[in-house]
């Protein structure tokens, strides 16, 4: 069965630095992967999606993710955090047919000046 | 611009009552979806419906049914609330896959409404 894990529940940063938000995934064969954010208030928003055209995928708002097979993983990067990233992020892999997705359990950023 | 609406931001029932969660969507997409949001699990898939009067069970299903008229209303219907049905309910909608089988690696973003809050005293 697909599934995806999201290792780490908050994540705390300072404004200026590295975000690396982790993600690994289960998968019978090549998956499609996502990354949604949730900002408070809002609906989710797509950042980016991976779909085997490249395994370094970039997004909006300055974030980016690789695919890395051979550690199952699809982890979630920004080089400089801003105090507009703090929001829950969703890592996502698509499973079976009619586009239907499974979410990890989130996580939560958060940036501080 | 793409819009997803869901007919209440915040709804208060009581256990035993009956719910109905309304989705409109005004992008043609074929695909509609339930999902509920709680802390700690993401979100879970409830139903989802890929045409009209078409419907799929999700992950977690019971007790709930949904109903899809037209192509651009989902309902989301709680036959008798419970008080663990509290949530954030979220609808999203998609355009429909190229192909049936996801390996084609084409697909197509999940577009989501605000959510709403539902409570159950």
């Amino acid at each position: 069965a697909q599934s995806v894990t999201q290792l780490d529940s908050h994540v705390s940063v300072s404004e200026g630095t590295p975000v690396l938000l982790r993600c690994n995934y289960s998968s019978s064969y090549s998956p499609s992967l996502f990354w949604y954010v949730q900002h408070p208030n809002k609906g989710l928003q797509l950042l980016l999606k991976y779909t085997s055209a490249a395994t370094l995928v970039k997004g909006i708002n300055g974030f980016e993710a690789e695919f890395k097979k051979s550690e199952t993983s699809f982890h979630l990067t920004k080089p400089s955090a801003h105090m507009s990233d703090a929001a829950e992020y969703f890592c996502v892999v698509l499973v079976g047919g009619y586009n239907k997705l499974i979410f990890g359990a989130g996580t939560r950023l958060a940036v501080h000046p | 611009d793409v819009k997803v609406t869901q007919s209440s931001r915040y709804l208060v029932k009581r256990t035993g009552e009956k719910v109905f969660l309304e989705c409109v969507q005004d992008m043609d997409h074929e695909n509609m979806f339930w999902y509920r949001q709680d802390p700690g699990l993401g979100l879970r898939l409830i139903y989802f419906s890929y045409d009209v009067k078409m419907k799929e069970k999700g992950d977690i299903p019971e007790g709930y049914s949904v109903s899809r008229e037209k192509k651009e209303r989902f309902s989301l219907i709680l036959e008798s609330a419970s008080t663990n049905q509290t949530s954030m309910y979220l609808c999203a909608s998609s355009s429909a896959l190229d192909g049936i089988l996801s390996r084609t690696n084409n697909a197509n973003e999940q577009f989501f409404g605000p959510g709403t809050r539902l409570t159950v005293l």
